[in-house]
């Protein structure tokens, strides 16, 4: 257990519809990352805050959005959901730049 | 730009054969580098980090500046390597994942 936490596991939902991926990072950690796993792309970078400061962004579409409470847990919106937008949603967590990143189990995002 | 490569999608060996997984990175700065593993219906988790140093699990890694290289070196593969790995290169805030190698071992 890596001690960081998604919600939830699995999701289906219609295309055009908006939902809402959370995360709690493992205690201590202020960074939280934000990855898309598909078949075809591998694992993309999505989104890094540091204490609730958006600090990198990387193949992060328009249409999704993420934001870091001052709890620190992270919360990945996605809106106007396509068939494309299927895949495994990560979140990461770690102390900080260049230190180890610790994994969630991962959000299963299907939109049909 | 941050970049991180790994030119094979797939590599199959058999069972007790040594195993290389490439990597190759770019990247302006002095990077930290990472090999991540990821079985069967498990989380990803750090394998080994270049400055560490580590042998984890049979597993190696070294950081070649000059080819900018990070490969993952194994000199006797196991049928429990199978996994997807990922290398990966933190930079300034950024720690980005090259698009991974399905290991395969055979028996």
């Amino acid at each position: 257990d890596s001690g960081v936490t998604q919600t939830p596991k699995h999701l289906i939902t219609a295309t055009g519809q908006r939902v809402t991926l959370r995360c709690s990072p493992r205690s201590g950690d202020l960074s939280v990352y934000w990855y898309q796993q598909s078949l075809d792309q591998g694992l993309q970078f999505l989104i890094q805050y540091y204490n609730g400061e958006e600090r990198a962004k990387g193949n992060i579409l328009e249409r999704f959005s993420a934001q870091q409470f001052p709890d620190l847990h992270s919360e990945l919106n996605l809106s106007s959901l396509e068939l494309g937008d299927s895949a495994l949603y990560f979140c990461a967590s770690s102390t900080g730049a260049g230190n180890t990143i610790y994994f969630g189990e991962g959000s299963w995002l299907t939109v049909v | 730009a941050q970049r991180v490569t790994q030119p094979e999608k797939l590599l199959s060996v058999f069972k007790g054969a040594p195993v290389e997984l490439k990597c190759n990175y770019s990247y302006s700065g002095s990077p930290e580098l990472f090999w991540y593993v990821q079985y069967s219906r498990q989380r990803l988790q750090l394998l080994l980090r270049h400055i560490s140093r580590e042998s984890i699990k049979g597993f190696t890694a070294d950081l070649n500046k000059g080819e900018t290289s990070f490969h993952l070196k194994k000199p006797f593969a196991q049928e429990e390597d199978s996994a997807m790995y990922y290398c990966a290169l933190s930079g300034g805030f950024k720690t980005i994942f090259g698009a991974g190698t399905r290991l395969f071992v055979k028996a």
